[in-house]
């Protein structure tokens, strides 16, 4: 069965600071990540997805099948930043398996 | 495209009332999918349909919660009655289900409080 395990619940770092938020997964056919963002009271907005390998407001995320994580970084943490953040593994043609969402503070 | 399209925003409603929450899928899209989101349990798949069939209801809380897809671009979500523990924000999201895979559109959500 699929897992996808984000240990951290809440995270905070201070504005400027580097920031990583972690991913784990667990799947047994070839994996296809995504990293959506939520800011406060708004729509799950997809952030980026490791097939396109592109960097979105600063943020990259890199697929480790080693290790089986996909964490996301951003080297200096803005503000804005500040927001929910949900990691997600296609399963099957076309579903999504998200896991439980990393709340990021990042303080001034 | 104006994107999934969800109503209403916010709803207040009296326990025991029904409730109908409603999403429209962005054209073309054949995969709608029905989440709830609490501080508690974060986001919870409820159901989900590809081309108009139900395929995974098992998220489904109880029998009180019932979904629909009347046709390809319209889906429903109904709670009868309604409880307060059902208070949470349902989110639908739709999803093009061939060739390459962008991932999920989501609405804005509907803020649903049962007092």
């Amino acid at each position: 069965a699929q897992r996808v395990t984000q240990p951290e619940k809440l995270l905070s770092v201070f504005k400027g600071a580097p920031v990583e938020l972690k991913c784990n997964y667990s799947y047994s056919g070839s994996p296809e990540l995504f990293w959506y963002v939520q800011y406060s009271r708004q729509r799950l907005q997809l952030l980026l997805r490791h097939i396109s390998r592109e960097s979105i407001k600063g943020f990259t995320a890199d697929l480790n099948k080693g290790e089986t994580s996909f964490h996301l970084k951003k080297p200096f943490a803005q503000e804005e930043d500040s927001a929910m953040y949900y990691c997600a593994l296609k399963t099957g043609a076309n579903n999504l398996f998200f896991g439980t969402g990393t709340r990021l503070t990042v303080i001034p | 495209d104006a994107g999934v399209i969800q109503s209403p925003r916010h709803e207040v409603t009296e326990m025991g009332q029904e409730v109908t929450l409603r999403c429209k899928l962005i054209s073309g899209h054949n995969s709608l999918f029905w989440y709830r989101q609490t501080m508690m349990r974060g986001l919870e798949l409820l159901i989900y349909f590809n081309n108009n069939v139900p395929i995974d209801d098992s998220g489904m809380p109880e029998d009180r919660f019932s979904a629909k897809m009347p046709n390809a671009s319209f889906s429903t979500l109904k709670i009868q009655p309604s409880e307060p523990r059902d208070s949470a924000v349902y989110f639908c999201a739709s999803s093009f289900g061939s060739g390459d895979f962008y991932g999920y559109t989501f609405g804005s959500g509907t803020r649903l409080t049962v007092v």
